[in-house]
Formats: C-alpha cells, sequence, structure tokens
C-alpha cells in the first residue's frame, strides 16, 4: 500500500530564504509522485510531477522537486520565498497499477508562512 | 476552458438532514474523484470513478455516505442523516483518465453541520 509523510505540518521562513518542505513516500511499485499548493478557500493547484523521467522536476512559481529512491524522498524546494508562496503544500503519491485504479494517497499538508 | 465547478459553495444543515453536494468535471475528463478534508486533516480520499467501470468506494466512511456520476459527467455526493463529524470541505477533482494523470481540482463545498 502507498503512503505519503510530510515532515512538519508548519514550517516558516524568512522572505528570501530558502524554502525546503520534506516528504517521504512508501510505494511497493515505482510510484508517480505530486506537489500540489492550496491557497486559502481554494481549491489545490499541481505545482509539479514526478513520471520516471528526469528525477529533477520543476514545476511552477520557481519550486522544484527531486527524487531520490535511496531515500523514498521527495522534497520541495525553492531558492528564495516570497510573501504569495504562503499557503498549504501537499505531497502525493500514486501507484503505478496496470488495470486497475490509481488514485492519489495524499500527505497531511504542511503550512507554509513567510516571515516579512 | 472552464475548471472544475462544484457546488454549492456553502452549506449549513441541521443534524439529521440529507445533503447533495454537485461537482461538474473538467469536459472530457474521465476520472473524477471526491475527498473530504477536515480541520487540520489532509485530504481523505471518498470515491473514484473512471468511465464506465466500477466506482472505488473504498473510502466512504460510512453508509450514510453514496455517490453517483450521470452520463460519465457531473456528479453528486450525497450524505444521508448528517452528523456533526461531517462537517467539513468536500473538494472534486477531475483528470483525463487514470491516478497518475494531474488532478484539477474544484473550490469545494464547505459543509457545516449543526
Amino acid at each position: 500500500a502507498q503512503s505519503v509523510t510530510q515532515l512538519g505540518s508548519h514550517v516558516s521562513v524568512s522572505e528570501g530564504a530558502l524554502v525546503l518542505l520534506r516528504c517521504n513516500y512508501s510505494s511497493s511499485v515505482p510510484p508517480y509522485l505530486f506537489w500540489y499548493v492550496q491557497y486559502p478557500n481554494q481549491g489545490l493547484q499541481l505545482l509539479l510531477k514526478y513520471t520516471s523521467a528526469a528525477t529533477l522536476v520543476k514545476g511552477i512559481n520557481g519550486f522544484e522537486a527531486e527524487f531520490k529512491k535511496s531515500e523514498t524522498s521527495f522534497h520541495l524546494t525553492k531558492p528564495s520565498a516570497h510573501m504569495s508562496d504562503a499557503a498549504e503544500y501537499f505531497c502525493a503519491v500514486s501507484e503505478i497499477k496496470v488495470g486497475g485504479n490509481e488514485k492519489l494517497t495524499f500527505g497531511t499538508g504542511t503550512r507554509l508562512t513567510i516571515i516579512p | 476552458g472552464a475548471g472544475v465547478s462544484q457546488s454549492p459553495s456553502n452549506k449549513v444543515t441541521e443534524k439529521g438532514k440529507d445533503v447533495e453536494l454537485r461537482c461538474d468535471p473538467i469536459s472530457g475528463h474521465t476520472a473524477l474523484y471526491w475527498y473530504r478534508q477536515s480541520l487540520g486533516q489532509g485530504l481523505e480520499f471518498l470515491i473514484y470513478f473512471q468511465g464506465n467501470s466500477a466506482p472505488d468506494k473504498s473510502g466512504l466512511p460510512s453508509d450514510r455516505f453514496s455517490a453517483e456520476r450521470t452520463g460519465g459527467s457531473v456528479s453528486t455526493l450525497t450524505i444521508q442523516r448528517t452528523q456533526q463529524e461531517d462537517s467539513a470541505v468536500y473538494l472534486c477533482a477531475s483528470s483525463l483518465s487514470r491516478g497518475r494523470d494531474t488532478q484539477y481540482f474544484g473550490p469545494g463545498t464547505r459543509l457545516t453541520v449543526l
């Protein structure tokens, strides 16, 4: 069974500082991995996804994530935080199942606060 | 084109009443998902529709919850005899085909059970 662990339910960084949001996954088969962002009172929006091509994935708004199989991690980073990055971030995993249902399993989310 | 839409955006109901939540997916998307997001919780998978296949209902928390998808498009999530613990934001998402495809989320319906 697949699962996702996001370390740190709340992360605060100063504007201009590095953003690092941690995600570890568990999957019995090669996974697809996603990061979604949720702004207040809105639905979720895809930031980036890993689909077994390049291990370093670049997404929108300057975010990127690196798939590390040996560490079963898919941490999200951004070199310089902006005030508009304040939101909740969800990591998710989808197992590849030939002919089967492929649903996403989400982590519990990390709320990112940017300090001016 | 238009994104995923959900209605109503907010619903307040009394304990014991039935409620229906609606989701209009993106045209052409064959996969449709319902999730529940409770305060301080992550997203809890409820149900998944894929084309004409039998839905995956493995996430429904009790038999008070049901969902249908008519004509492969619009979906309705019904909660019967609502309880206070049902209070949450109910999110709908659709994707082109399968779980590996990007899911596009609606804005959600905030349900409050008094």
